[in-house]
């Protein structure tokens, strides 16, 4: 079975200082991982995918996550934040056994950044 | 345009009265899913569909049915909508499958009472 949990549901950092998001997974086959951001009142929109190749990801905007299969961890990082990273981050697994073709949603975690 | 639509963008309905909210994809996806998002819980997958006729369950299917006579459209259907089926719904779809990214709709608000 697949599952996540994103451990912060809310982050605050200030404009040009790091950013970390932790997310957490549970995979019972070789998963893959993924980060969605959503804007206010917006679609979500793929930051970065992890399906078994390189374990350092990186995505747009300066994003990258790491891959830590002993840890069973796939953080979100940024070296410096900008206040348009401001959204909802949301990390994605799903297992990579035959047959299926479910994604499973963390419940999120609110980026706040501060001027 | 590339795009994924979803219509209507807000609904407020009566429990027990029956509605569709339609999805459509311009992109020759393979694979469109439903999901819900609700405050707290992140986004659920309702149902997904990896081709014409070839639909299965997510993990929140109780209350909802799909059907995909057309590559192109995957509509919700709400049989008897009831107060705990309102919610935000996004529709997504993607070239192959769950690996391949995905491009979700704008959202439909929902509202039962």
């Amino acid at each position: 079975a697949q599952s996540v949990t994103q451990l912060d549901s809310h982050v605050s950092v200030s404009e040009g200082t790091p950013v970390l998001l932790r997310c957490n997974y549970s995979s019972s086959y070789s998963p893959s991982l993924f980060w969605y951001v959503q804007h206010p009142n917006k679609g979500l929109q793929l930051l970065l995918k992890y399906t078994s190749a390189a374990t350092l990801v990186k995505g747009i905007n300066g994003f990258e996550a790491e891959f830590k299969k002993s840890e069973t961890s796939f953080h979100l990082t940024k070296p410096s934040a900008h206040m348009s990273d401001a959204a909802e981050y949301f990390c994605v697994v799903s297992d990579s056994n035959f047959g299926n073709e479910k994604l499973t949603f963390g419940t999120g975690t609110r980026l706040t950044i501060i001027p | 345009e590339a795009q994924v639509t979803q219509n209507p963008r807000y609904l407020i309905t009566v429990t027990g009265k029956k509605l569709t909210v339609t999805c459509s994809q311009n992109m020759n996806h393979e694979y469109m899913s439903w999901y819900r998002q609700d405050p707290g819980l992140g986004l659920r997958q309702i149902y997904y569909s990896m081709n014409v006729e070839v639909t299965d369950k997510g993990d929140v299917p109780e209350g909802y049915k799909v059907s995909r006579k057309e590559k192109r459209n995957f509509p919700l259907i709400l049989e008897s909508p009831s107060p705990n089926q309102t919610s935000l719904y996004f529709c997504a779809s993607s070239l192959f499958g769950r690996t391949d990214t995905q491009y979700f709709g704008p959202g439909t608000r929902l509202t039962v009472l």
